[in-house]
């Protein structure tokens, strides 16, 4: 049963245009959510993070929302470039395990020069 | 900056033999995780630790076990691998604490069984 849910697989964007990428979760326990990037052949990068008590977070091109009421955060990237052009990978941590992530199934960007 | 690992990029392996998988960091960090990544399927949690000689399963154990006899070593083992294992697999640790609580991967292993 996925908990955690991108429903696109893939995306394409302009560049310098914005990249939204879409995460649902549906266990109202998690509290801790994260991004992560992944090249061909590479192991994910860790991107960004928001914890619950929040409701953005920003680093630079890349910013996190979440909205727990509908359990959905999104990835904004602005503007877009071509380095971008990767699998994202949601994540989300519940409360009070500490251990276990649970990753969402990927959406794979591609930002178009 | 945190490194992580894995014995080999790329494995091609028989059904029915013994596999290791080996990975190592350089952090000290506590936790541990393997994982296989499919497509459609995102990244699934084979096991973790937590701990030297302390793992705990994940969502998809069977099949796979592990040990963890050194901090900075953490081994994914199949003990007759079968064609449905093919995949690859990550593995990975955890920073956490001051607020922060991110996982560290290895460039990931290529696992091919014929």
């Amino acid at each position: 049963d996925q908990q955690v849910k991108q429903n696109s697989p893939s995306l394409s964007v302009q560049e310098g245009r914005i990249s939204i990428l879409n995460c649902d979760y549906t266990n109202s326990m998690f509290d801790y959510f994260l991004w992560y990037k992944k090249y061909p052949a590479e192991g994910p990068t860790f991107l960004i993070s928001i914890s619950s008590i929040k409701d953005k977070n920003e680093d630079g091109r890349f910013t996190v929302f979440l909205n727990k009421s509908a359990k959905h955060l999104s990835l904004h990237i602005v503007p877009s470039q071509p380095g971008d052009s990767a699998v994202y990978f949601c994540a989300a941590r519940p409360l009070g395990t500490g251990n276990q992530f649970y990753f969402g199934t990927g959406t794979s960007l591609t930002v178009i020069p | 900056d945190v490194k992580v690992t894995q014995s080999s990029r790329y494995l091609v392996k028989r059904t029915g033999e013994k596999v290791f998988l080996e990975c190592v960091q350089d952090m000290d960090h506590e936790n541990m995780f393997w994982y296989r990544q499919d497509p459609g399927l995102g990244l699934r949690l084979i096991y973790f630790s937590y701990d030297v000689k302390m793992k705990e399963k994940g969502d998809i154990p069977e099949g796979y076990s592990v040990s963890r006899e050194k901090k900075e070593r953490f081994s994914l083992i199949l003990e007759s691998a079968s064609t449905n294992q093919t995949s690859m697999y990550l593995c990975a640790t955890r920073e956490w604490g001051r607020g922060t609580d991110t996982q560290y991967f290895g460039p990931g292993t290529r696992l091919t069984v014929l």
